[in-house]
């Protein structure tokens, strides 16, 4: 079992509508959780991280965490075309001084 | 605010011949600082990552070298290259094992 997986997409949503990206992890310890977006040819940035079990809300984006089912996960509401881009998870297992990402997902918003 | 530098920005390369990749970091004092690895379509892979000078921590064993002279400079080396070693290079800073942040990347091509 890999220790953060997500699926690979593409994941196609039209204009307006929510796209929900899931990622689930296989390390208990861990801590804290990232979401980056890396558009073609780019290094990925951060959008947000959350810690706490629940809903963290960012503009347009939701970070959900769920600790007990090892999964987290990204809500982007009103998607965009520009939203078109690979979304990473990450995971700090809070030792070993790194993260652990995901494959990432790949969202194409259609207009 | 910090701010990340990684040059050069592309670089195409002969195999066999040698590497070196440089990362700085401005606006903060002992960071953590990562290098990456991505292949095309690929996720991110972790290759070093130091916690201060001269401490270098090897995640995948191969013939790349990361050295840290200052205390926020960050090398990356090879003597050889392969034509494995393609690939897009990512440095990334984070006060201690908490967020990372990325610089642009190398995109670095072996021919």
């Amino acid at each position: 079992q890999k220790e953060v997986e997500q699926n690979s997409g593409p994941l196609s949503v039209p204009e307006g509508a929510i796209a929900s990206l899931n990622c689930t992890y296989s390390d208990r310890v861990s801590q804290s959780f990232f979401w980056y977006r890396q558009y073609s040819g780019k290094s990925p940035e951060l959008i947000m991280s959350i810690y706490s079990n629940g809903d963290k809300e960012d503009g347009r984006f939701t970070a959900q965490l769920n600790k007990a089912s090892q999964y987290v996960s990204l809500l982007i509401r009103d998607s965009q075309p520009s939203d078109s881009a690979t979304y990473l998870c990450a995971v700090n297992r809070d030792y070993g001084q790194n993260f652990v990402f995901g494959p990432g997902t790949r969202l194409s918003v259609l207009p | 605010s910090q701010t990340i530098h990684q040059w050069p920005a592309t670089l195409v390369q002969p195999v066999g011949s040698p590497l070196s990749l440089e990362c700085t970091v401005e606006g903060t004092s002992n960071p953590n600082l990562y290098w990456y690895r991505q292949a095309a379509g690929r996720g991110l892979q972790l290759l070093f990552y130091s916690v201060g000078i001269g401490q270098i921590s090897s995640e995948v064993p191969q013939n790349l070298s990361a050295s840290r002279p200052q205390d926020r400079q960050f090398i990356l080396s090879s003597k050889k290259l392969l034509l494995s070693d393609s690939g897009f290079y990512l440095c990334a800073w984070s006060v201690g094992p908490d967020t990372q942040y990325f610089g642009p990347g190398t995109r670095l091509t072996v021919l």
